[in-house]
C-alpha cells in the first residue's frame, strides 16, 4: 500500500518565477494539508483541503494557493517566488471524517525541496 | 492562533537512560496532540499521539502524557537506543468534521550516546 507521494523531489527556481508542487495522498484519505519547513524549524501550516474544499489556511501571503482534485490529489502553487520561499514543502494526508468520527492522524510525504536563487 | 512551545531544543542522553521532552500549548480548543520523529533528510514520522479526552498513552518504550488544565504535554522515551537519535516535534491540532489545523513546536534534537 503506497504512502503519501510528492513530486518533484527537488526543484531549483529563480526569483519571480512560479512553481507547482504535487501530492498524492494515501488511498482512501480525503484530507491533504500542506506545510513549509525551513531548515532547523518545525513545519508551518499553509493549507488544508478536505473533500476538495479549502478548510484551513495558515499565515502565508496570497502568492500561495492550492487546490484538491476529485481523486483527492493536490497541488500547491507559489507565484512570484522570493528567496525566503526556499524550504522543504511537505504534504500530509489524513482520512478525514465519517459518520461523526474524525481521524486526526496525519502521514507525511517525503517532501519537495525548493531552492530559490 | 495556537502557539506551541517545546523544550529543550537539544537533549543528550546516555544509551539506556530516559529522555523527556515537554510542550505547552495556548489554545484550549486543541483536541489532538501528535508527536513526530524526523531523521535527517527524511519526512516526519508519527510515533505516538493522544486525544484531549485521554491523560496518558503508552506504546512500548514511548509514552505521552497530557495535562489539559495546565495545557502541557510530554513525550517520554525509556531505555533509549542510538536509533532514537533524531529531531522530535510535538504538535497541537484543533478541528472537527474534517477540518484540522496543526501547529508544530520548534523541535528537540535528541542525541543518544552509545
Amino acid at each position: 500500500d503506497a504512502g503519501v507521494t510528492q513530486s518533484p523531489t527537488h526543484l531549483i527556481k529563480t526569483r519571480g518565477q512560479h512553481v507547482t508542487l504535487r501530492c498524492s495522498p494515501i488511498s482512501g484519505h480525503k484530507s491533504v494539508s500542506w506545510y513549509q519547513q525551513v531548515l532547523g524549524q518545525g513545519p508551518q501550516f499553509i493549507f488544508q483541503y478536505y473533500e476538495k474544499e479549502e478548510r484551513g489556511r495558515g499565515n502565508f501571503p496570497d502568492r500561495f494557493s492550492a487546490r484538491q482534485f476529485p481523486n483527492y490529489s493536490s497541488e500547491l502553487n507559489v507565484n512570484a517566488l522570493l528567496l525566503g520561499d526556499s524550504a522543504l514543502y511537505l504534504c500530509a494526508s489524513s482520512y478525514g471524517s465519517k459518520g461523526g468520527l474524525t481521524s486526526y492522524e496525519q502521514y507525511f510525504g517525503p517532501g519537495t525541496r525548493l531552492t530559490v536563487t | 492562533g495556537e502557539n506551541v512551545e517545546q523544550h529543550p531544543s537539544t537533549l543528550s542522553v546516555q544509551e539506556g537512560d530516559s529522555a523527556v521532552i515537554k510542550c505547552t500549548y495556548s489554545d484550549s480548543a486543541s483536541n489532538y496532540f501528535p508527536w513526530y520523529k524526523q531523521e535527517l533528510g527524511k519526512r516526519p514520522q508519527l510515533i505516538i499521539d493522544i486525544r484531549s479526552n485521554v491523560g496518558e498513552k503508552k506504546d512500548q518504550r514511548i509514552a505521552v502524557t497530557l495535562n489539559k488544565t495546565a495545557k502541557h504535554f510530554s513525550l517520554h522515551i525509556t531505555e533509549t537506543q542510538p536509533e532514537d537519535s533524531a529531531v522530535y516535534f510535538c504538535a497541537a491540532s484543533m478541528g472537527s468534521g474534517g477540518y484540522q489545523k496543526v501547529t508544530f513546536g520548534t523541535g528537540t534534537k535528541l542525541q543518544v550516546i552509545p
